[in-house]
């Protein structure tokens, strides 16, 4: 299986910060990676898939890059309703696997 | 629209068995994968396996295998997830997800959440 190794595992920022979460890959895994938030009690939302791209009606102030085994997710400016744990999830190979998650909270 | 509609929350004890579903609309049921995520209380997310309702072809992700069993009745656009004999670790969230054309296609929508609690 490959292994995602989200980090930090919990962040806090101030609001208008760049806020920065890293996942690596044991192995590569091309561009086959997306980003879910998920708020409490809620479902998890798709943000960013195949690294870097947007999904429909999510705002611009999220953003993800890299490839092989080293990605990032970037909030450009943090806002309140930003609040949330952020899960990477790899797709390049069954099982698919998500990192540990990350969770942001305001300073 | 595409929807996904699981089964109610459910309270069991140990030992006792247990099926959750999930009803889909608004796409060829058969021609997805469909996928069960689990997500135990104030813990991550965590892939357990996906079935291709078309022929009922099943992956489980190592950490399930011979835990749980993934099913689907085509006839009625509905995946199933099933315990013979529940425990408390498997106290969780369990979400159905419609994926791709591939086992390992990424998620396209997800199911609302089927909590289970497993208690004496």
């Amino acid at each position: 299986d490959i292994q995602m190794t989200q980090s930090p595992s919990s962040l806090s920022a101030a609001v208008g910060d760049r806020v920065t979460i890293t996942c690596q890959a044991s192995q590569d895994i091309g561009n086959y990676i997306s980003w879910y938030q998920q708020k409490p009690g809620k479902v998890p939302k798709l943000l960013i898939y195949d690294t870097f791209n947007l999904q429909t009606g999510v705002p611009s102030g999220f953003s993800g890059s890299g490839s092989g085994t080293d990605f990032t997710f970037t909030i450009t400016s943090l806002q309140p309703e930003d609040i949330a744990t952020y899960y990477c999830l790899q797709y390049e190979s069954f099982p698919l696997t998500f990192g540990g998650g990350t969770k942001v909270e305001i300073k | 629209e595409e929807q996904l509609v699981q089964s109610g929350a459910e309270v069991k004890k140990p030992g006792e068995p247990l099926k959750i579903s999930c009803q889909a609309s608004g796409y060829s049921f058969r021609s997805y994968w469909i996928g069960w995520v689990r997500q135990m209380p104030g813990k991550g997310l965590e892939w357990m396996g996906v079935i291709f309702p078309g022929d009922s072809d099943t992956k489980y992700s190592p950490s399930f295998q011979g835990q749980v069993t993934i099913s689907a009745d085509k006839s009625i656009s509905t995946a199933y997830l099933e315990w013979a004999g529940l425990k408390a670790s498997d106290t969780a969230i369990y979400y159905c997800v419609k994926t791709g054309v591939a086992a390992s296609s990424r998620p396209r929508h997800w199911g609302q959440g089927t909590l289970v609690t497993v208690s004496s």
